[in-house]
C-alpha cells in the first residue's frame, strides 16, 4: 500500500539555522508533491508544490527538491525563525487536482 | 485570493444528534471540494470529494450515510454528521481546488472545525 513517512520526531533548532525536513514515499508514483505548514487547531496553509519533472523550487527562504529515483522529497527553511515553528506537512497527488495523500507532518521548533 | 471558510469553528453537541458543517469558497468557484479528518497528532485522512451537482465519492471505510456532503454550488459544499457518538469528535477540516487561480494543482484549506460530542 502507499505510504508516506515524514521525520517522527520533532526537530528542534536554532534561530538563523537550515531546518531539513524529509518526506519518503513508497508503492507510489505522484505527479505532484506538495509542502504544507499547519498551525495547531489550524487548517494547513499551502507553501510549494514541485511537479514529478522538476528537480528543484525556491520560494523566499523556501526551497523543495523532489528526488523520483530515491522517492524523496527535502524541505528546506533557511535563516530559520521563531515564526517558523509548526507542523510541516508533505502531501502527494497522482495527477492535476487529484486527492492528495499526506504525511504524518513534522513539527519544527525554532528556538530564539 | 483563494480563500476558503468553514462554519461552525468549533461546535460540542449531544451524543445522537447531527451536526452540519459549511464550507465556502470566498473569493473563487470550485467545482470540487475535499472533506478531511484529523485526529490528534495524526495526518489529514480523506474522507470525501465533494463533486458540485453530483454525489460525492467516499474513501473506503468512511460510511456515506453517517456522513451526508451537500454541493449544492460552485462556493459552497456541506457535511453533515449524522447520529453523531464521541468517537466521532475531530478536526475537520475542508479543502478546494482553485481551477482559474495560479496554482491549479492545490488545495486551499478551510480553518477547520473542532467537533466534541458528549
Amino acid at each position: 500500500s502507499q505510504k508516506i513517512e515524514q521525520n517522527s520526531e520533532a526537530l528542534n533548532i536554532q534561530e538563523g539555522k537550515t531546518a531539513t525536513l524529509t518526506c519518503n514515499y513508497t508503492n507510489y508514483s505522484p505527479a505532484y508533491l506538495q509542502w504544507y505548514r499547519q498551525d495547531p487547531g489550524r487548517g494547513p496553509v499551502f507553501l510549494l508544490l514541485i511537479r514529478e519533472n522538476e528537480k528543484e523550487k525556491r520560494k523566499e527562504r523556501l526551497k523543495v527538491t523532489f528526488d523520483t529515483t530515491l522517492k524523496q522529497s527535502l524541505f528546506h527553511i533557511t535563516a530559520s525563525q521563531p515564526a517558523d515553528s509548526a507542523t510541516y506537512l508533505c502531501a502527494l497527488s497522482s495527477n492535476q487536482g487529484g486527492k492528495l495523500i499526506f504525511g504524518q507532518g513534522t513539527e519544527l521548533s525554532v528556538k530564539p | 485570493g483563494a480563500v476558503v471558510s468553514q462554519h461552525p469553528s468549533r461546535v460540542i453537541c449531544k451524543s445522537g444528534t447531527s451536526v452540519k458543517i459549511e464550507c465556502r469558497s470566498l473569493d473563487f468557484q470550485a467545482t470540487t471540494m475535499f472533506w478531511y479528518r484529523q485526529f490528534p497528532k495524526q495526518s489529514l485522512m480523506l474522507m470525501a470529494t465533494s463533486n458540485e451537482g453530483s454525489k460525492a465519492t467516499y474513501e473506503q471505510g468512511v460510511e456515506k450515510d453517517k456522513f451526508l456532503i451537500n454541493h449544492a454550488s460552485l462556493t459552497l459544499s456541506t457535511l453533515t454528521v449524522t447520529s453523531a457518538h464521541p468517537e466521532d469528535s475531530s478536526f475537520y477540516i475542508c479543502s478546494a481546488r482553485d481551477p482559474g487561480g495560479k496554482y491549479t494543482d492545490t488545495q486551499y484549506f478551510g480553518p477547520g472545525t473542532r467537533l466534541t460530542v458528549l
